[in-house]
């Protein structure tokens, strides 16, 4: 599938303030769910991510929750940077077993910390 | 670990032409990668999975025969955009899947096609 945004969603925040960016995605089927960071002019970077049977995982200055009762998933940030500013894309995998395979990702984010 | 390059980073064509695009893991094997295009503020979209050794899967409206893709080796795989057109100009993203099945990404392809 394809997800296409005219217009990203927006957060901005301050310096050191925590950040939540979310993420609805559609299938209810989907095994795992990752978090990418995507600064301008290059490919995605990989956060974090998270399989269906769990409901939260942490990472250094990264948590994401997943519910999937509503079928939503976010990121927090802690202590947000201006190093942080980027866009925020979620993905989620129905290929089942333990593999990644075809990603669908979710419309982006664009984080702005200002400092 | 676990890096992906490019080549080219940018490339600016004629309409009509062709152009190849590479996408190599540096320090894994991959024996599937994938193809994504990215518009300006948009998302990434998938446009097929390559599989080494085998013919890639396209996904419902990519052209097979204007993007064709190679998967020759473990560690290479080509995406040529053949008779390039204005519209083919994106940004064209490669991934590569690592033996733990992770997912990363290359920094990226910018096509300007004129």
């Amino acid at each position: 599938g394809e997800s296409v945004g005219l217009h990203l969603p927006t957060l901005s925040v301050q310096e050191g303030d925590n950040s939540i960016i979310n993420c609805a995605y559609s299938n209810s089927a989907s095994d795992y769910f990752i978090w990418y960071k995507q600064e301008s002019g290059k490919g995605p970077q990989f956060i974090i991510d998270i399989r269906s049977n769990m409901d939260k995982r942490q990472g250094q200055r990264v948590t994401v929750l997943l519910n999937k009762t509503v079928k939503h998933l976010s990121l927090q940030i802690a202590a947000t940077q201006p190093g942080d500013s980027a866009v925020y894309f979620c993905a989620e995998n129905s290929a089942g077993g333990t593999s990644y395979g075809k990603l669908t990702f979710g419309q982006g984010t664009i984080l702005t910390v200002h400092p | 670990g676990a890096v992906v390059s490019q080549h080219p980073s940018r490339v600016i064509c004629k309409s009509g032409t062709s152009v190849k695009i590479e996408c190599r893991s540096l320090d894994f094997q991959a024996t599937t990668m994938f193809w994504y295009r990215q518009f300006p503020k948009q998302s990434l979209m998938l446009m097929a999975t390559s599989n080494e050794g085998s013919k890639a899967t396209y996904e419902q409206g990519v052209e097979k025969d204007k993007f064709l893709i190679n998967h020759a080796s473990l560690t290479l795989s080509t995406l040529t955009v053949t008779s390039a057109h204005p519209e083919d100009s994106s940004f064209y993203i490669c991934s590569a899947e690592t033996g733990r099945h992770e997912q990363y990404f290359g920094p990226g392809t910018r096509l300007t096609v004129t």
